[in-house]
């Protein structure tokens, strides 16, 4: 079946830092990817996507590519800032539409 | 503006009773989903419905139950058989065939 890792967390950085969080999949087929944050006691929003292999989704400052060849989609972002602290998630979705999500990685960003 | 409303925010169950869990959207999407997320884990499927008056089991459906009567709304019954209900629930979204979904902003449900 269809799975997603994630980068163990939680992660801290201090403000402008670079940052990533790794992702890598297994699926089936050819899955879209997505990256989803969660900030304290609210629900999931979609941060970026991409829906084939060398696509780049980028919002807000945070950048993925899709990477077929290594079953991955890396979350990027140059200059970190203190309101970027939350929960990040990596998901895909099957055919079905289902989506099957990763464990979340918490990050922490020190003024 | 358009979006997914859940209710309540905050929800106690006493051992033994079933709560059901509202969620209500208006932004005319065909398909809804409901998930359960513990700490630390990722959200896990309980249950989803691409189209009124249908519904399958997700990952994790046992000691759970949905209706789907209306396109705008997918309440989620958690029974009595759910021994450990403990955890936050999150509604969802989407256009039929067409991702991403959207996320309502949960409802934590905790046992007396």
């Amino acid at each position: 079946g269809n799975s997603v890792t994630q980068m163990e967390g939680p992660v801290t950085l201090s403000e402008e830092a670079f940052l990533t969080i790794n992702c890598t999949y297994t699926a089936t087929g050819y899955p879209s990817l997505f990256w989803y944050v969660q900030y304290p006691g609210e629900g999931l929003q979609l941060l970026l996507k991409a829906t084939k292999a060398d696509d780049k989704g980028s919002n807000k400052g945070f950048e993925a590519t899709y990477r077929k060849e290594t079953t991955s989609f890396h979350l990027e972002k140059g200059s970190v800032q203190v309101s970027d602290s939350a929960v990040y998630f990596c998901a895909l979705s099957d055919p079905n539409e289902k989506l099957t999500f990763g464990t979340g990685t918490r990050l922490t960003i020190i003024p | 503006d358009g979006g997914i409303t859940q209710s309540p925010k905050y929800l106690f169950r006493k051992e033994g009773q079933n709560v059901t869990l509202s969620c209500e959207q208006n932004l005319n999407h065909d398909a809804m989903y409901w998930y359960r997320q513990d700490p630390g884990q990722g959200l896990r499927l309980i249950y989803y419905s691409q189209i009124v008056n249908d519904f399958q089991k997700g990952d994790i459906a046992e000691g759970y139950s949905v209706s789907r009567e209306k396109k705008e709304s997918f309440p989620l019954t958690v029974t009595s058989a759910q021994k450990n209900p403990t955890a936050f629930y999150l509604c969802a979204s989407s256009l039929e065939g067409v991702q991403p979904q959207h996320f309502g902003d949960g409802t934590r449900l905790s046992i007396l």
